[in-house]
């Protein structure tokens, strides 16, 4: 148990355009989700916490007009790169915290490049 | 914020050999755990090591936590090539926000050659 799906797990894109990805918890509850971020050959860097029904809370340095978070379910987040630009390009992964545990389970990541 | 720094960055091994990697970290933790990441992929959890525990093994991994010291290793044993991937520890921590998250150190790059 204790999956969490990305969609979509690539996508390209042109400079400008926004691009939705999801995260979804499939076997459980998941009352705050996180979004990290990852540069090629980096570590992974926070980017925001969201609370199911709650404004996210984004990390110092991350621009929240332009990476939005919504966290409309116990199961679901999505993360919007709004007017992309190559900058934007890096890999996304996105974290679920089981109801009551400390325990994170990470999706698959998504990796985004704009050109 | 990054919680930890590891060593060494890239490690270059032979097949069969032991690998060793280290990781020091800032604040007080619950637990320590180790995370493995193929190239371009997601991560995969490999351990978690509390903090009353010294030692813990898992197949080819032995992992040691010195809290005294902040630090834990990470042995891999008899190395294979298909072990070639990053290596992350990861603590939970309070952010600047006063959020509570899974913080990671910067990584070890490890090279297995068959």
């Amino acid at each position: 148990g204790a999956v969490v799906s990305q969609h979509p797990s690539r996508v390209i894109c042109k400079s400008g355009t926004s691009v939705k990805i999801e995260c979804r918890s499939l076997d459980f509850q998941a009352t705050t989700m996180f979004w990290y971020r990852q540069f090629p050959k980096k570590s992974l860097m926070l980017m925001a916490t969201s609370n199911e029904g709650s404004k996210a809370t984004y990390e110092q340095g991350v621009e929240k007009d332009k990476f939005l978070i919504n966290h409309a379910s116990l199961t679901l987040s999505t993360l919007t790169v709004t007017s992309a630009h190559p900058e934007d390009s890096s890999f996304y992964i996105c974290s679920a915290r089981r109801v009551r545990t400390d325990t994170q389970y990470f999706g698959p990541g998504t990796r985004l490049t704009v050109l | 914020s990054q919680q930890g720094e590891e060593d060494p960055q890239a490690l270059s091994i032979q097949e069969g050999e032991n690998a060793t990697m280290n990781c020091s970290y800032k604040t007080s933790i619950n637990n320590l755990q180790w995370y493995r990441q193929n190239s371009g992929r997601g991560l995969v959890h490999l351990i978690l090591i509390r903090s009353n525990e010294r030692e813990k093994h898992s197949g080819r991994l032995r992992v040691t936590l010195d809290t005294s010291k902040k630090s834990s290793s990470l042995l891999i044993t008899a190395s294979r090539a298909a072990d070639t991937a990053s290596y992350f520890c990861a603590t939970v921590i309070i952010m600047d926000t006063g959020r509570r998250a899974l913080t990671f150190g910067s990584g070890t790059r490890l090279q297995v050659q068959p």
